[in-house]
């Protein structure tokens, strides 16, 4: 069965590294995303990409954040600097018109 | 603003029983309704996705209903196992999937 693939599946940063997370969707799948699952609560949409192109990034702090699809494939999600309240689970989704979404491991990031 | 919302919150039961869990919904206008389980520390899995033309959906002892007019859905257990201890979340899809927050579901023996 295709999955979406993420790395690292963990990572511990010092406050004020910068840090950066990689996801490959399922292949043909134009719609990726990014998630931040904060522990207790439910995953939030950062980020939503069709093709190479970011569709939503409302949610974004673009002040620190940033995401990019260049070839419209993979996708790398960076966070400069990192801050204390960015610890959460870093989750990347593809999806297929109405076919739901499938989600990948998630990139559990602890900043100390 | 699409609110989604789970309850319970956790649920702790026997092996053997079956079990509801409720998701709702304010906004009917959605493409469809989606539920994951996630283990703790892990990503989600997909376990039943209803198009916003069914009403509902199997997978071996898991049911799904959806009712769009009411702004509800439910998750059906049936005979309830150790291995279903996890979150269950429910999502809808609009123009972005948005999720409740969980029901923390633990099944002893």
């Amino acid at each position: 069965e295709a999955e979406v693939a993420q790395s690292p599946r963990y990572k511990i940063t010092e406050k004020s590294q910068a840090v950066a997370f990689w996801c490959d969707p399922i292949s043909g799948h134009a719609t990726l995303y990014w998630y931040r699952q904060i522990l207790g609560q439910g995953p939030e949409l950062l980020v939503q990409f069709q093709d190479e192109s970011v569709v939503d990034d409302s949610q974004l702090p673009k002040d620190r954040f940033s995401a990019e699809r260049l070839k419209g494939v993979d996708s790398t999600l960076k966070i400069q600097p990192a801050e204390l309240g960015d610890s959460a689970m870093y989750l990347c989704a593809s999806s297929l018109q109405d076919y739901g979404y499938t989600f990948g491991s998630g990139t559990r990031l602890t900043v100390v | 603003k699409q609110e989604v919302t789970q309850i319970p919150a956790a649920l702790s039961v026997p092996e053997g029983e079956n079990l509801v869990l409720n998701c709702s919904f304010t906004d009917s206008a959605i493409y469809n309704l989606q539920w994951f389980r996630q283990d703790p520390g892990k990503g989600l899995t997909s376990l039943l996705l209803i198009q916003s033309s069914q009403r509902e959906q199997t997978s071996g002892r898991l049911n799904a209903s959806l009712d769009k007019s009411s702004g509800r859905s439910t998750l059906y257990i049936a005979a309830s196992q150790p291995g279903d201890s996890a979150t269950y979340l429910c999502a809808v899809s609009t123009d972005k999937l948005i999720f409740g927050t969980g029901t923390r579901l633990q099944v002893f023996p």
